[in-house]
């Protein structure tokens, strides 16, 4: 079965630290981009951000709300995704959801996200 | 960043029904446009991507349509499971972005 589990929320205080992971199995996790995206309490989607693969040089992307802050890494040998996530704010609220990004199925390519992780919830509060 | 827009915010809808839901780029995103449905305490599930592909196990009710600005989502004869949140989400470019959800709601 093809699925994405994370972990690692919990609650932490404003300007702290935290890191979640993401556990892959049942597809080629190598073969694969992936994302973060979170949904804070009550609202809608917002993407984190993306690492590539290998063949790619394993770069990132970042939305801005969490660039410099927020780091994505990946270890293809343990199949595992992870978001460290430093200075933490109370916007940072929210369930953070393991993605994984479509890629190619023969000739056809897309970059829609095709499996989530039912997502691990992070709470910034004093 | 592109901006979507999603129209209506909330819907109200019969079993039965067919409805759309329209989802609306502030710029050009070609054909580079995918669809979730949410359920509440859930995580979304993709419905079609490249606006008009449907994702493997996805009901042929589901469809989509639009390239450029201009996207739609349709849904034929609604049952009860179809009762949820929809997202359009663009992947043109950085930073992806979603519209921001429609509620489809039992009248």
């Amino acid at each position: 079965e093809v699925q994405l589990v994370e972990s690692g929320g919990e609650l932490v205080q404003p300007g702290g630290s935290l890191r979640l992971s993401c556990a892959a199995s049942g597809f080629t996790f190598s073969d694969h981009y992936m994302d973060w995206v979170r949904q804070a309490p009550g609202k809608g989607l917002e993407w984190v951000g993306r690492t590539r693969g290998k063949a790619n040089s394993y770069t990132t992307e970042y939305a801005a709300s969490v660039k410099g802050r927020f780091i994505i890494s990946r270890d293809d040998s343990k199949n595992s995704l992870y978001l460290q996530m430093n200075s933490l704010k109370a916007d940072d609220t929210a369930v953070y959801h393991c993605v994984r990004v479509g890629g190619c199925r023969g000739a056809t390519c897309h970059y829609g996200f095709d499996i989530w992780g039912q997502g691990t919830m992070v709470t910034v509060s004093s | 960043d592109i901006l979507m827009t999603q129209s209506p915010s909330t819907l109200s809808a019969s079993v039965g029904d067919r409805v759309t839901i329209t989802c609306r780029a502030s710029q050009s995103i070609h054909s580079s446009l995918a669809w979730y449905l949410q359920k509440p305490g859930k995580a979304p599930k993709l419905l079609i991507y490249k606006a008009s592909t449907l994702e493997n196990g996805v009901p042929s009710k589901f469809s989509g349509s639009g390239s450029g600005t201009e996207f739609t989502l349709t849904i034929s004869s609604l049952q009860p499971d179809d009762f949820a949140t929809y997202y359009c989400q663009q992947y043109y470019e950085y930073p992806v972005t979603f519209g921001q959800g429609t509620r489809l709601e039992i009248k």
